[in-house]
């Protein structure tokens, strides 16, 4: 069963400008991850934040979550190239299963 | 060091035949999972061990069958093969002090 869906599908900015992916799920969670996925790759783990927590930072990174709306963000600053990607965001309901939306591709134009 | 590496990285087959994914991680985990990557990018779950027990099938045709010999260790053998399988499958770790996943670089199986 689908747990996250992120949005938008699809985004592309400048360089340098920020970029900001929201994900919504539908039931309650331990924790809330985000991964990127360069084309050809595995994911990456990028950041976690759990249940209790409403913001968290790491870098150029801030997570938010809500779970009143059952909603999470992921912003990116001063975007860079090397950010395009694609972007999931990840339940962790606690039952040995880590359930992926389907992703935000983010593209950084020159 | 690899952490958690799957082979081969590329698999071309007819259908009807049989495959092997094989998948290892150094990292201690005690929580191994499959995933399964569509066209489209869609990541879906289709297996999780934890302790090489069985903990989660997600709705896979019973032509996948995990294995895991040790902790360290979570294949896939898929037999049969299907037009449908193709895709890229995905090895991943974690557990415990570390809920974050682990993935492995993929395997992209194309059935022909």
């Amino acid at each position: 069963s689908q747990q996250g869906e992120e949005d938008p599908q699809a985004l592309s900015i400048q360089e340098g400008e920020n970029a900001t992916m929201n994900c919504s799920y539908k039931t309650s969670i331990n924790n809330l991850q985000w991964y990127r996925q360069n084309s050809g790759r595995g994911l990456v783990h990028l950041i976690l934040i759990r249940s209790n927590e409403r913001e968290k930072h790491s870098g150029r990174l801030r997570v938010t979550l809500d779970t009143s709306k059952k909603s999470s963000s992921l912003l990116i600053t001063a975007s860079r190239a090397a950010d395009t990607a694609s972007y999931f965001c990840a339940t962790d309901p606690g039952s040995y299963k880590i359930i992926f939306g389907k992703g935000t591709r983010l593209h950084i134009l020159p | 060091d690899t952490a958690v590496s799957q082979t081969p990285k590329y698999l071309v087959t007819q259908m009807g035949n049989d495959k092997s994914i094989k998948c290892e991680q150094n990292l201690g985990h005690d929580t191994m999972y499959w995933y399964k990557q569509d066209s489209k990018k869609f990541l879906k779950i289709m297996f999780s061990y934890n302790n090489k027990e069985l903990i989660i099938n997600e709705t896979v045709p019973n032509r996948f069958s995990p294995k895991s010999p040790d902790k360290a260790h979570l294949n896939l053998h898929i037999n049969s093969l299907e037009l449908g399988d193709s895709a890229v499958y995905f090895c991943a770790s974690g557990g415990g002090v570390t809920p974050e996943a682990f993935f492995g670089q993929g395997t992209r199986l194309t059935v022909v």
